[in-house]
Order: C-alpha cells, then sequence, then structure tokens
C-alpha cells in the first residue's frame, strides 16, 4: 500500500523556467509534508517543508503547495537552474512519537540548458 | 553544527555473510535516529528507527536488526546476508519533536 505516490518518474524542464513536481498521498492522519533533493550516492538534503495548517510555503526559488481536499501538494522551482538537476522526494508523516516519515518513489528532473 | 557520518562508503558481500553498518551523530544530544534502504529505482523504505540508547522499532520484518549502543551510534547489522539485501543504505537523525530528518552519505552494499 503505497501511501505516499509520485506518478511522475521524470520531468525535463528548460533552464529559466518553471518545474512543478507532484506527490498524492491517501493517508488522511498525514499532517507534515516535505521535500528532499537527492544527488546520485549521496543522501537527501532537505529542502522545504509545510504544516497541513497551512496551504503554501515559500523559500526563495521553491514554493510547496499543499491541496488538502485533493491529498496533493507540488513543489515549484522558479527559475530553475542546472544546479536543481536531481532526483526529488516527497514525504509525509502522521502525528507520531518518532515523526516517522513516509516517501514517495521520486522524481528525476533534469534542466535542459 | 551537527553532522552525521557513515561507513563505510560501498561493500561488496557475498552471500551468507555477515554484516555491519554504523552511523554516528556529531553536535547534538539524544536525537532519533533512523535506518532507510534506497533501492533501485525505488523510493526510501524505513527499515529501523530509534528515540533512546537500546530503544529499537522495526518497520519491516526482515533479515536486518539494528542496535543504539551509545546516544549518537546507530548500528545496521545481519547474520547472513542475502542477494535481497543489496541497496543504498541511508541513516538519518532529527531532533525529537521536529519533522525534519537529516541524512548521512550512505552506503551502497552490494551482495554477490
Amino acid at each position: 500500500d503505497q501511501q505516499v505516490k509520485q506518478n511522475s518518474p521524470s520531468l525535463s524542464v528548460q533552464e529559466g523556467r518553471i518545474s512543478i513536481l507532484n506527490c498524492d498521498y491517501t493517508n488522511s492522519m498525514f499532517d507534515y509534508f516535505l521535500w528532499y533533493k537527492k544527488y546520485p550516492a549521496e543522501g537527501p538534503t532537505f529542502l522545504i517543508s509545510i504544516s497541513s495548517i497551512k496551504d503554501k510555503n515559500e523559500d526563495g526559488r521553491f514554493t510547496v503547495f499543499l491541496n488538502k481536499s485533493a491529498k496533493h501538494l507540488s513543489l515549484h522551482i522558479v527559475p530553475s537552474q542546472p544546479g536543481d538537476s536531481a532526483v526529488y522526494f516527497c514525504a509525509a508523516s502522521a502525528r507520531s512519537g518518532a515523526q516517522k516519515l513516509v516517501f514517495g518513489q521520486g522524481t528525476r528532473l533534469t534542466i535542459n540548458p | 553544527s551537527q553532522t552525521i557520518h557513515q561507513w563505510p562508503a560501498t561493500l561488496v558481500q557475498p552471500v551468507g555473510s555477515p554484516l555491519s553498518l554504523e552511523c554516528t551523530v556529531e553536535g547534538t544530544s539524544n536525537p532519533n535516529l533512523y535506518w532507510y534502504r534506497q533501492a533501485a529505482g525505488r523510493g526510501l523504505q524505513l527499515l529501523f528507527y530509534s528515540v533512546g540508547i537500546g530503544q529499537i522499532s522495526s518497520e519491516v520484518p526482515q533479515n536486518l536488526s539494528a542496535s543504539r549502543p551509545q546516544d549518537r551510534q546507530f548500528i545496521l547489522s545481519s547474520k547472513k546476508l542475502l542477494l535481497s539485501d543489496s541497496g543504498f543504505y541511508l541513516c538519518a537523525w532529527s531532533v525529537p519533536g521536529n519533522y525534519e530528518q537529516y541524512f548521512g552519505p550512505g552506503t551502497r552494499l552490494t551482495v554477490t
């Protein structure tokens, strides 16, 4: 049972344009959502997060949108830069003793010059 | 500042051999600790987590075990490796009560 899904395995975007990565979830108990960026052979690095009491959170070029009724979140990167090429994972957590994260399968983003 | 170390970076082991992967965190006390595995082309699967010394919770029944002998040390072990144990193993830590987890550099394990 995949509780967090990233249905696009890959995405290609031209440099300078907007990249939009999508994520869907099924567990209505999730109350916190995160995006991670991962380069090959490295650990993921935390990018941005959002609480379920908000519908938008912005940090520089990165904005995360949350639509609770649709159980959908998205990450917008604008403008996209070559260094943004990586695999992006969304993750979700329900209120629990250890703040466990459930990850999606990842989307490989390629920024073309 | 906090740092997290994992070793070794890569490991090639034959089927049936034992395994020990180590993770240490510096610059924080009483962190939550986590072990994940990323199989080829897949997402990150939580294997074990720990909220304190000697306290280990297993998420997926399998051929692996974990231990936390010290506050900032987390060890992943196996007595006999299987081919299906191959993957990229990641250790992570978080501040108790916070959702953000911070990952180590990972260990690439190949079982032959």
